[in-house]
Parts: C-alpha cells; sequence; structure tokens
C-alpha cells in the first residue's frame, strides 16, 4: 500500500537550517508529482512548494522562496525539503502529500504523511 | 494568489442533522478547455492528516460515503453533510488547484450540537 513517512523535523534556532525527508513506498514515485504542505499549531493548511515527477519543474510559496529548496531523489524513492534561514513563523507540522494523478502537478492529494513538527525558537 | 474563503468558521449540528457549509474562491476555478472545477474539500480529524473527500467540486472520492456532496462552479461552493454523525466532527477545508501557488480556505470546524 502507499505509503510516505515524513522525518527530520525538531527544534532548531532561527536562521538555522533544517532538512525535511519523506520515505515513500508502494507506488512508483518517478510518476508522481510530490508536494509539501505546513500546518501552524492551531492553524490551517498552507501549501509550501511542489515537484514535478522528474524534478524538472519546482515552484514554491512566497513565504519560504529563496529560504526553502524541495527537491527528490527518484532512485531512492524520497523526497525533500531544505529550510534555511528559519523563522519562528515556520514553526508547523510539515505534511508531503502526492498528487492524485500521475504526471500532473497541481491535482487534489491522495495520500499524505503523517506529518514531523518543526519548532522554530530560540 | 487565489483566496479562499470558508463560512462559517464553526457549525454545531445535532446528530442526524444537515450541515452545510461554504467556500468562495477570489477567481474562477472553473476551466474553460475542460469545464472542470478545480476543487477539493478535505476532512482533518485531530491529530491526522487532511483526508480528500471530494474532487472536482462534485465527484465523491471512493470509499467516501455518500452522505457527503459537494455542488457550485465557478467561485462559489457548498460542502453538505447528510444526517451527521458523530465520527464526521472534523475541520473541513476546501483547496483549489487551479492556480499556483495552490490554496487552501481557513476551514470549517464541524461539532456536534
Amino acid at each position: 500500500q502507499v505509503q510516505l513517512v515524513e522525518s527530520g523535523g525538531g527544534v532548531v534556532q532561527p536562521g538555522r537550517s533544517l532538512r525535511l525527508s519523506c520515505a515513500t513506498s508502494g507506488f512508483s514515485f518517478n510518476t508522481y508529482t510530490m508536494h509539501w504542505v505546513r500546518q501552524a499549531p492551531g492553524k490551517g493548511l498552507e501549501w509550501v512548494a511542489l515537484i514535478s515527477y522528474d524534478g524538472s519543474n519546482k515552484y514554491y510559496a512566497d513565504s519560504v522562496k529563496g529560504r526553502f529548496t524541495i527537491s527528490r531523489d527518484n532512485s531512492n524513492n524520497t523526497l525533500y525539503l531544505q529550510m534555511n534561514s528559519l523563522r519562528s513563523e515556520d514553526t508547523a507540522v510539515y505534511y508531503c502529500a502526492r498528487v492524485s494523478v500521475e504526471q500532473w502537478q497541481r491535482l487534489w492529494f491522495d495520500y499524505w504523511g503523517q506529518g514531523t513538527l518543526v519548532t522554530v525558537s530560540s | 494568489d487565489i483566496v479562499m474563503t470558508q463560512s462559517p468558521d464553526s457549525l454545531a449540528v445535532s446528530l442526524g442533522e444537515r450541515a452545510t457549509f461554504n467556500c468562495k474562491s477570489s477567481q474562477s476555478v472553473l476551466s474553460t478547455s475542460n469545464n472542470k472545477n478545480y476543487l477539493a474539500w478535505y476532512q482533518q480529524k485531530p491529530g491526522q492528516p487532511p483526508k480528500v473527500l471530494i474532487s472536482w467540486a462534485s465527484t465523491r472520492v471512493s470509499g467516501v460515503p455518500d452522505r457527503f456532496s459537494g455542488s457550485g462552479s465557478g467561485t462559489d461552493f457548498t460542502l453538505s453533510i447528510t444526517s451527521l454523525q458523530a465520527e464526521d466532527v472534523a475541520v473541513y477545508y476546501c483547496q483549489q488547484y487551479y492556480y499556483t501557488p495552490i490554496t487552501f480556505g481557513g476551514g470549517t470546524k464541524v461539532e456536534i450540537k
């Protein structure tokens, strides 16, 4: 069955970096666009970034552009989010999510990981 | 960016009664090329990731109970739950996937009256 498992979250000081991973299994990872979505404590959902199935296209929310980098390793079925210059407002649960149809960049998300909590605090 | 506005923020409904809530987009999410509305609805329970209920504004995802239904077109959308069950207590989000950035509404919290 399809599984998405995030890791790499934790407590980090403002200005520091963190790298999140999303290990996937149960589907052809290299044919699906993947996204990161975050949720601040007690708040709603915020889209963060997407990467196309082949890694050729990447898009970011304005709030993270220039600080976060999305990438993928199709040989290891893993998605990444490199987060630099972290701010307190980046504190959130970060979810990786799969687009529902192969090769489409923007659709609904049919599978989500359980999320990993990133806390940015001094 | 497309702003998705959900109303109300919260809703208390008796068991077995109907719950209806709304989502409005700041621009149309109806594609003229395929006549589809690029809108989804999700349910999120505490401590869990969101779960998709409805795609293309009105198509129930496989396995979703038929008491959930979506309607609307263009900029105005509705999610209805007929005969609310205890397990339907959750926050419901709409999402547009027509434009980048993808955007979500702020959510509607459904509780039992």
